[in-house]
């Protein structure tokens, strides 16, 4: 079974540039996740979709960051303009939640986007 | 507010040799999760074990075992037969609320010593 998938897997960008990072989640998985993870730290949520609806989006700066999954399968986090302070890795995951299951809604995660803001 | 705490900043074991890390965290629901992720210098976070609030038995997956007390909050990992592999940051996390997001700790850095 494919995990999920995140790309590109690096960027480089100069500040008040625009950046966008995809995500195609675990097939049949109709939760996905976005988490912010900076140099040190454990992951933040930024915004939490269930199909292609927004469960939770407290944690998102919205004057900067968007995020959509209009599908309902895979999803595209936008960042416009960066600021140096969101250099961090960008994990996406997903998870069969809220369907019980054998794995009990666990988040498997993506290899992450790190993005470098100058 | 949920929250995790992880005390131990980094760890050093000897190879073959059992480590546990610890975790404890705070929350008001009844219900709840509590995850152990392992994350490599590649970066990519992976699930290792994972323990209800509900469940009677201790969770086991392989060489990781999670020992949990819930009268103390306490869901430390064990690792036994440590393999130089497992060098890496890991993290504890809990669900509980109803949207199912994670809330994790600071992380601890594991090093395994040949």
């Amino acid at each position: 079974e494919a995990g999920v998938a995140q790309s590109p897997r690096y960027k480089i960008i100069e500040k008040r540039q625009s950046v966008a990072f995809w995500c195609n989640p675990i097939s049949g998985h109709a939760t996905l996740y976005w988490y912010q993870q900076i140099l040190g730290q454990g992951p933040k949520l930024l915004i939490q979709f269930q199909n292609n609806g927004v469960v939770d989006d407290s944690q998102l700066p919205k004057d900067r960051f968007s995020a959509e999954r209009l599908k309902g399968v895979d999803s595209t986090l936008k960042i416009q303009p960066a600021k140096l302070e969101d250099s961090a890795v960008y994990l996406c995951a997903s998870s069969s939640a809220p369907a019980t299951g054998p794995d009990l809604g666990t988040q498997y995660f993506g290899p992450g986007t790190r993005l470098l803001v100058l | 507010a949920q929250k995790i705490t992880q005390t131990q900043p980094g760890m050093f074991v000897q190879e073959k040799e059992a480590v546990t890390l610890d975790c404890t965290y705070d929350t008001s629901d009844p219900s709840y999760g509590l995850f152990w992720y392992k994350q490599p210098s590649s970066g990519e976070m992976i699930f290792l074990i994972y323990q209800g609030s509900y469940d009677q038995q201790n969770a086991t997956e392989g060489r990781y075992s999670l020992n949990f007390q819930k009268a103390r909050k306490s869901a430390n990992l064990v690792i036994s037969a440590s393999q130089l592999g497992d060098s890496a940051m890991y993290f504890c996390a809990m669900d509980g609320d109803s949207s199912y997001k994670l809330i994790f700790g600071s992380g601890t850095r594991l090093l395994v010593r040949p």
